[in-house]
């Protein structure tokens, strides 16, 4: 079953360095998202993307946050200078112009 | 602001006992997702409720949408410990972009 591939599983970095999250959506789907999840709190959306430009992005999401899809295949979200507070489990997800999502694995940011 | 409250937040049963997991919203959505999480991991679709009064079975698991769009709950009959894990309702606002408002999940124990 195709799969959203998510790297790297961990990732811990220094408060204010830069940080890429990658990912690779299923390929012949249409829409990638961003959601982060706080240790013990709700999946919250972060961006939505489509036809290569953001459709929509939530509060959180603020100029510290950008996506790109550089090369049609991967989606990558980078947080410029990290606080401590961005450190969360981060999921791409993707989905066709259907209902159902795909969500990777997950990213694991500890921001030190 | 959109809200899915999930009860109860934490659930421990025994083998072959039933349950209902309740998803309430004052909003409407168009459609009502429920996923499962196992630790560490992204969410995984079980499921996609779209009409209201709906009611989809998945073996022994029975998800059913509300007349008025805004509430859900998933039965789970003779549970298993295979089902243990994190319950997660979301619900979908139309449009193409499609973003979901996830509810804080129910924990779900099965005892053997």
């Amino acid at each position: 079953e195709p799969e959203v591939t998510q790297t790297p599983s961990h990732q811990v970095t220094q408060m204010g360095q830069e940080v890429i999250l990658r990912c690779v959506p299923i390929s012949n789907h249409l829409y990638f998202y961003w959601y982060r999840q706080i240790l013990g709190q709700k999946v919250e959306f972060l961006v939505s993307f489509y036809n290569n430009e953001i459709s929509e992005k939530s509060e959180i999401f603020d100029d510290q946050f950008s996506v790109e899809r550089p090369d049609g295949s991967n989606f990558t979200l980078k947080i410029r200078s990290t606080k401590l507070e961005d450190s969360a489990m981060y999921f791409c997800a993707s989905r066709q112009d259907n209902y159902g999502y795909t969500f990777g694995s997950g990213t694991r940011l500890t921001v030190v | 602001t959109q809200l899915l409250e999930q009860s109860p937040q934490f659930l421990s049963i025994q083998e072959g006992e039933n349950l209902t997991v309740y998803c309430n919203s004052s909003s409407v959505f168009s459609s009502l997702q429920w996923y499962r999480q196992e630790p560490g991991e992204g969410p995984v679709l079980l499921v996609t409720v779209v009409t209201g009064g709906e009611v989809k079975k998945l073996k022994r698991l029975t998800f059913q949408f509300g007349d008025a769009r805004k509430d859900s709950s998933l039965h789970i009959t003779a549970a298993q410990p295979g089902d243990t894990g994190l319950y997660l309702c979301a619900g979908g606002r139309g449009g193409s972009n499609y973003k979901l408002t996830f509810g804080k999940g129910t924990l779900l124990t099965v005892n053997p």
